[in-house]
């Protein structure tokens, strides 16, 4: 089974707009940590915001917030108002406990996102 | 945030030779660093984890005679591709995670190696 699944291969959003990216998760470790990731067409990841298991409040910074349902197991990413410089591929990914090798980092298949005039 | 560099950006060689890629933290001392795979428009696959000092885990499936990885200080770690083929293409990306003082919630990545295979 994958552990993160973005359904969304491409999505299209006006500018100025909001817009929400999905992502769901699979595992069966509590302790685990959700990351999204944007990457430009140059190749470079930029981390956007993160979201710990325990965590009770919704991850905000910015214009992006990640709205986080538990027993549903997604992690969707929310940007709002969006901007022309949006315009990428944005990765969902999970990292499973908090030592050692679980440390690592499973990514999703991507979503990619343009924005339009 | 803090700073991981690749070297080179991107690279060209003839099928058969052997290509070195470096990854630098250069603002904080990095005690695990990931190296990942992408190819066109597809996610980054995990190679290998390596630690200071230690040999590097690697993922299943990945040949660890072909993907070399050595990790000698807390800021430098290289991935050689031994004997490299055209099917070794790809876009390599390296991420850096601190020990101490960091933050546990987030990896640094470099910018990536282009690597052409012809």
């Amino acid at each position: 089974a994958q552990k993160i699944t973005q359904t969304q291969p491409g999505m299209f959003v006006q500018e100025k707009e909001a817009v929400t990216l999905d992502c769901t998760y699979d595992t069966s470790d509590p302790s685990y940590g959700l990351f999204w990731y944007k990457q430009p067409s140059s190749g470079e990841m930029i981390f956007l915001i993160y979201q710990g298991s325990y965590d009770q409040q919704n991850a905000t910074e910015g214009r992006y917030s990640l709205n986080f349902q538990k027993a549903r197991k997604s992690a969707n990413l929310v940007i709002s108002a969006s901007q022309l410089g949006d315009s990428a591929m944005y990765f969902c990914a999970m990292r499973e406990g908090y030592t050692g090798g679980g440390n690592k980092l499973t990514f999703g298949t991507g979503t990619q996102l343009k924005v339009e005039l | 945030g803090a700073v991981v560099s690749q070297h080179p950006s991107w690279v060209i060689c003839k099928s058969g030779t052997s290509v070195k890629i470096e990854c630098r933290s250069l603002d904080f001392q990095a005690t695990t660093m990931f190296w990942y795979r992408q190819f066109p428009k597809q996610s980054l696959m995990l190679m290998a984890t390596s630690n200071e000092g230690s040999k590097a885990t690697y993922e299943q499936g990945v040949e660890k005679d072909k993907f070399l990885i050595n990790h000698a200080s807390l800021t430098l770690s290289t991935l050689t591709v031994t004997s490299a083929h055209p099917e070794d293409s790809s876009f390599y990306i390296c991420s850096a995670r601190g020990g101490s003082g960091s933050s546990y919630n987030e990896q640094f990545f470099g910018p990536g190696t282009r690597l052409t295979v012809l």
